[in-house]
């Protein structure tokens, strides 16, 4: 079964519009970290925001935010205010503390565009 | 502060040929880890090194083998490339694997492609 679910193979959205990219998660183990990364067409891959499983309150970087509804199981991003700058591909991951070695494990991505 | 440095960027190798990729961070990182990207897909690890010394596989280590050279760099060997092993290689680092709200930082990637 699929840890990390992103539904959203391609996203787009209007500069200064915001946009939100689905992240749904399985795990049985209490505790657990969600990260969002952020993979331009240069290739290198950027950590973008943290939400810990134990996290009362949702996570927030600058622009990035996330939506987290530990009952539903979903970690999903919002990007306020989009530059050109963000059109990228997005993945969503999770580490669990009970997995050997501390691996991230990825979802499969969400492209997104962002038009002028 | 460079972070995570990889070796080569790209990299074109025949079926059967041998080649290590290198990578090193400046980060005072206890953990380090081999990842790979295929198209369509997030990454998947390869292999890791919770600390000096050790290294474990990870989801994907046929065909590869891993050292642990000292705590800055942790190599990845490819003894007989096969078209299969064709991806993009990360490398990355983390405090610790022991915590998971440790973030992992990424290297620039390897593309490899076996002909």
């Amino acid at each position: 079964a699929q840890k990390i679910t992103q539904t959203q193979p391609g996203m787009f959205v209007q500069e200064k519009e915001a946009v939100t990219l689905d992240c749904t998660y399985d795990t049985s183990d209490p505790s657990y970290g969600l990260f969002w990364y952020k993979q331009p067409s240069s290739g290198e891959m950027i950590f973008l925001i943290y939400q810990g499983s134990y996290d009362q309150q949702n996570a927030t970087e600058g622009r990035y935010s996330l939506n987290f509804q530990k009952a539903r199981k979903s970690a999903n991003l919002v990007i306020s205010a989009s530059q050109l700058g963000d059109s990228a591909m997005y993945f969503c991951a999770m580490r669990e503390r009970n997995n050997q070695g501390g691996k991230l494990i990825f979802g499969q991505g969400t492209e997104l565009s962002v038009k002028p | 502060n460079a972070g995570v440095t990889q070796t080569p960027k790209f990299q074109v190798l025949k079926t059967g040929q041998s080649m290590t990729l290198q990578c090193a961070q400046d980060m005072n990182h206890n953990s380090m880890y081999w990842y790979r990207q295929d198209p369509g897909m997030g990454l998947r690890l390869i292999y890791y090194s919770a600390s000096e010394g050790t290294t474990d596989k990870g989801e994907v280590p046929n065909g590869y083998n891993v050292s642990r050279l000292n705590k800055r760099e942790f190599s990845l060997r490819l003894e007989s490339a096969a078209p299969s092993q064709t991806s993009v290689y990360f490398c990355a680092s983390s405090v610790s694997v022991l915590r998971e709200e440790d973030e992992q930082y990424f290297g620039p990637g390897t593309r490899l492609t076996v002909t």
